[in-house]
């Protein structure tokens, strides 16, 4: 398997762009995660996805933020409109429901200007 | 709120010495733990894991040590290498719903090895 794959690995858009990154989780793995790092905060939890159903999308910043995952295979974390302070590297991960070590993509460096 | 939290950000050490990353935490209710090394550009990784009816848990050359009386992790690297130069993140795994576990992540330790 390849693992979780992000794409893009960098977006630059300006402010008030649409930014939509995707995320292929591990292939049979029942939870999807969206977190969020910078330096200031850490790795913060934004929202997770048991079997593509939303669970707790407490750590969602604001409205501008929205996920979704239509099929087990596939998510979107999306930002609109996007502001300068949504800058940081997005990752998604995903795990198997009875085993607790998360599988990380690479990431996406996302760039408000 | 409770929360993970790590004593040092950055630690520095020579080549071959021992390290040792510590971790706080402060929800009682925790009862599982792993550490995770981020190398730089990409994401996390699984190292080493611990539920809390243990003290101790070995790998290779990794040790993790819990102390829940004073709710402290350690994270003990031997014969530290170049290649363990990445930053270092424990992972309180709270309850979920549905029963499985979701992991809190503390700030990370930046750990520097120095040849």
């Amino acid at each position: 398997d390849a693992g979780v794959i992000q794409s893009p690995r960098h977006e630059v858009t300006e402010m008030g762009q649409e930014v939509t990154l995707r995320c292929k989780p591990i292939s049979g793995h029942d939870y999807l995660f969206w977190y969020r790092q910078t330096m200031m905060r850490g790795l913060e939890l934004l929202i997770y996805f048991n079997n593509n159903v939303p669970i707790d999308d407490s750590g969602m910043p604001e409205d501008r933020f929205s996920a979704k995952m239509p099929n087990a295979s596939f998510s979107t974390l999306k930002i609109q409109p996007s502001e300068p302070r949504d800058s940081a590297v997005y990752f998604c991960a995903s795990k198997q429901r009875h085993n607790e070590k998360l599988f990380f993509g690479s990431g996406t460096q996302l760039s408000v200007l | 709120g409770e929360s993970v939290g790590l004593h040092l950000p950055t630690l520095s050490v020579q080549e071959g010495d021992n390290s040792i990353i510590n971790c706080a935490y402060s929800n009682s209710a925790s009862d599982y733990f792993i550490w995770y090394k981020q190398e730089s550009g990409k994401g996390p990784q699984f190292i080493i894991d611990i539920r809390s009816n243990m003290d101790k848990r070995q790998g290779q050359r990794v040790t993790v040590l819990l102390n829940k009386t004073v709710k402290h992790l350690s994270l003990q690297i031997a014969a530290t290498q170049p290649g363990d130069s990445a930053v270092y993140f424990c992972a309180e795994n709270i309850d979920g719903v549905g029963g499985s576990y979701i992991p809190t992540f503390g700030r990370g330790t930046s750990l520097i090895v120095h040849p």
